[in-house]
């Protein structure tokens, strides 16, 4: 079975550059969210879009902006990236069902020096 | 506002015993609960969820998971454990009903199961 699809897997950036990751949605799923997990910590909720409009914002810094498009594929755009930044980026999608299983992505791990 | 806590942050079963993770949910409403597993450098897997309806909920992979309202909890379960599923184990509560709004997951700190040969 098809699964999300993240690219790339490993980014290297350098202090106060910008990064830009992908997520490609299983089939027919309408709606992809978007999670940090920071070294050994829990995945944190950052935004999520149905049918490309933004539907739940959780802890997403300014810098950070996101989007989905018409194909509902969706992109996280990363700016000014910080230190702290440095996580594994998880995508999951759903069909936009109260109780749909959230289907996630092998991850993004973004390293910044 | 939704919660949840993982009160063990390492469990260790020998092969071949049952195995236990811990989980308990805060939630305004009532829960969708979620297990998923991650294997080092992989992503999410989901394990199984509760909904509605009965109690005991079976999985992927031989996992179980039981509901009780009343302790708020959820546990994860396997009858018989491998060495194969040393683990990192993640509890996931979303809250339901139509007030409650964001269709987020919510996880806990997760739980990393060591089943010995």
């Amino acid at each position: 079975a098809a699964g999300v699809i993240q690219s790339p897997r490993h980014l290297i950036k350098e202090k106060r550059e910008t990064a830009t990751l992908k997520c490609y949605p299983i089939p027919r799923h309408d709606t992809v969210y978007w999670y940090q997990q920071g070294p050994g910590q829990d995945p944190q909720f950052l935004i999520s879009f149905y049918e490309k409009m933004q539907s739940d914002k959780g802890s997403i810094p300014d810098r950070f902006s996101a989007q989905q498009f018409s194909d509902y594929h969706s992109e996280l755009n990363m700016s000014s990236l910080e230190l702290g930044d440095s996580a594994l980026y998880f995508c999951a999608s759903s069909l936009r069902r109260e109780y749909d299983t959230q289907y996630f992505g092998p991850g993004t791990r973004l390293t910044v020096l | 506002a939704q919660s949840v806590a993982q009160p063990e942050d390492q469990v260790n079963v020998a092969e071949g015993n049952p195995l236990t993770v811990k989980c308990t949910y805060s939630v305004s409403g009532n829960p969708y609960l979620f297990w998923y597993v991650q294997y080092p450098n992989r992503g999410l897997q989901f394990l199984l969820k509760y909904i509605t309806g009965d109690n005991l909920v079976k999985g992927s992979y031989g996992f179980e998971a039981e509901f009780n309202k009343s302790q708020t909890s959820f546990h994860l379960k396997k009858p018989s454990a491998l060495v194969s599923d040393s683990a990192l184990y993640f509890c996931a509560v979303r809250d339901s009903g139509p007030g409650a709004g964001s269709y987020q997951l919510t996880f806990g700190k997760g739980t990393k199961l060591s089943v010995i040969p």
